[in-house]
């Protein structure tokens, strides 16, 4: 069972856009909701996480939009580069000591075009 | 940020031997580190927590006894895949999580390659 759905598959804006990717949860138990960022072959690099009870965080460009009923949230990229083409995955836990697991989406393949 | 090291980032080995994998953090102690798998163009799947000093929490549907998980220190954890075969073949990550007062955050190792011919 998905617990944490994500789109799109895949995403294509031009330099100086915005992108934006959007994520779903089941799990009302979830409560720390972090953002990865993948380039080919390395592993996944913490771009930016949030926590319910703020619906906002922005952090240079990036910022995490949250709404905690929907159990939707949000990844834009302001201004978008080149640079950051790659793939980013949402992903969700709970957020305690002790067996925190994390749960990720099915991946967003952004590229951008000049 | 803190640093979390993998070795080796590629290995080809023959179908049935074994391969070790190692995942260090480099800068702090991780009581708790995790292992991902990934397919090409998919998402990561969680195969088992390490926990230093303690055996591992493996997920359903990841055999324990081949794939070997040893959590020996505070700052490293190794995978060993036992008689691989070539649908082992797979990229792996790992983890670890660091604690900061009352914030946990995972940090991602750069992955191994692992073929099986």
């Amino acid at each position: 069972q998905q617990q944490v759905k994500q789109s799109p598959q895949s995403l294509i804006v031009q330099k100086g856009g915005i992108s934006i990717i959007n994520c779903a949860y089941e799990n009302t138990a979830f409560d720390y909701f972090p953002w990865y960022q993948q380039f080919p072959g390395k592993g996944p690099a913490l771009l930016i996480a949030i926590r319910p009870d703020v619906s906002e965080k922005k952090e240079g460009r990036f910022t995490i939009s949250f709404n905690k009923s929907a159990k939707q949230f949000s990844l834009h990229i302001m201004d978008s580069q080149p640079g950051d083409s790659a793939t980013y995955f949402c992903a969700a836990s709970i957020y305690n000591f002790g067996n925190e697991k994390l749960t990720f989406g099915t991946g967003t393949r952004l590229t951008i075009i000049p | 940020g803190a640093v979390v090291s993998q070795h080796p980032s590629r290995v080809i080995c023959k179908s049935g031997t074994s391969v070790k994998i190692e995942c260090r953090s480099l800068d702090f102690q991780a009581t708790t580190m995790f292992w991902y798998r990934q397919f090409p163009k998919q998402s990561l799947m969680l195969m088992a927590t390490s926990n230093e000093g303690s055996k591992a929490t493996y997920e359903q549907g990841v055999e324990k006894d081949k794939f070997l998980i040893n959590h020996a220190s505070l700052t490293l954890s190794t995978l060993t895949v036992t008689s691989a075969h070539p649908e082992d073949s797979s990229f792996y990550i790992c983890s670890a999580r660091l604690t900061t007062g009352a914030q946990e955050t995972q940090y991602f190792g750069p992955g191994t390659r692992l073929l099986v011919l």
